[in-house]
């Protein structure tokens, strides 16, 4: 079975604040993603990369960076949190494939900027 | 801009109901179509759908495509407290050397006992 875990179910930071939330997958997948879901909103997709250093913007960048030095690893940044990244934060990976793979979540973690 | 659109956003039935939810879509560069179960954690995959008229079908739950119409139903017959859950539908399309999801909002299903 695929494993995908993230580092933190619950995180509490504040206002400005760098902050790092790490996902790690298990199956040697080459994509990996980072969404947030937010309630009437669904899944919007933050950034995703489809190889080791290489990272392409999703639906809403602004105010995150991504980082892949192993495949295995995909780390999302927030340069200076706002109360408006409050949110739940899923990581997920999946195969390169032509018709589409399906993708694997992490179980997710819940960030309060306060 | 690429757009999925679930309905009903929600929906409350009694144990043993069948019920039928909604998918419909606009994506340039269409791949696939999926739909995901998502209780308290993490959503977890149901099927895959890329060919039209095709029906899925595991257990209580079957799925089928409509590329001409761009929409898929997501049926489960006689439900369960247990099938209590989001259920998510997305579609796959190719951007920028991966495959990319854009998701529905989501229906959150209620089975009453």
């Amino acid at each position: 079975d695929v494993k995908v875990t993230q580092s933190s179910r619950y995180l509490v930071k504040r206002t400005g604040e760098k902050v790092f939330l790490e996902c790690v997958q298990d199956m040697d997948h080459e994509n990996m993603f980072w969404y947030r879901q937010d309630p009437g909103l669904g899944l919007r997709l933050i950034y995703f990369s489809y190889d080791v250093k290489m990272k392409e913007k999703g639906d809403i960048p602004e105010g995150y960076s991504v980082s892949r030095e192993k495949k295995e690893r995909f780390s999302l940044i927030l340069e200076s949190a706002s109360t408006n990244q409050t949110s739940m934060y899923l990581c997920a990976s999946s195969l390169r494939g032509g018709l589409g793979q399906p993708q694997h979540f992490g179980d997710g973690t819940r960030l309060s900027i306060l | 801009e690429d757009k999925v659109v679930q309905s009903p956003l929600s929906l409350v039935v009694h144990e043993g109901d069948t019920v039928t939810l909604n998918c419909s879509y606009e994506v340039t560069n269409f791949r696939s179509l999926l739909w995901y179960k998502q209780e308290k954690k993490a959503p977890t995959f149901l099927f895959m759908l890329t060919s039209s008229g095709i029906e899925k079908k595991s257990g209580r739950l079957s799925s089928i495509l409509d590329k001409k119409e761009l929409f898929s139903i997501l049926n489960i017959t006689a439900t369960q407290t247990g099938d209590s859950a989001d259920y998510l539908c997305a579609v796959s399309s190719h951007r920028r050397g991966a495959q990319k999801l854009v998701f529905g909002q989501g229906t959150r299903l209620t089975i009453n006992p």
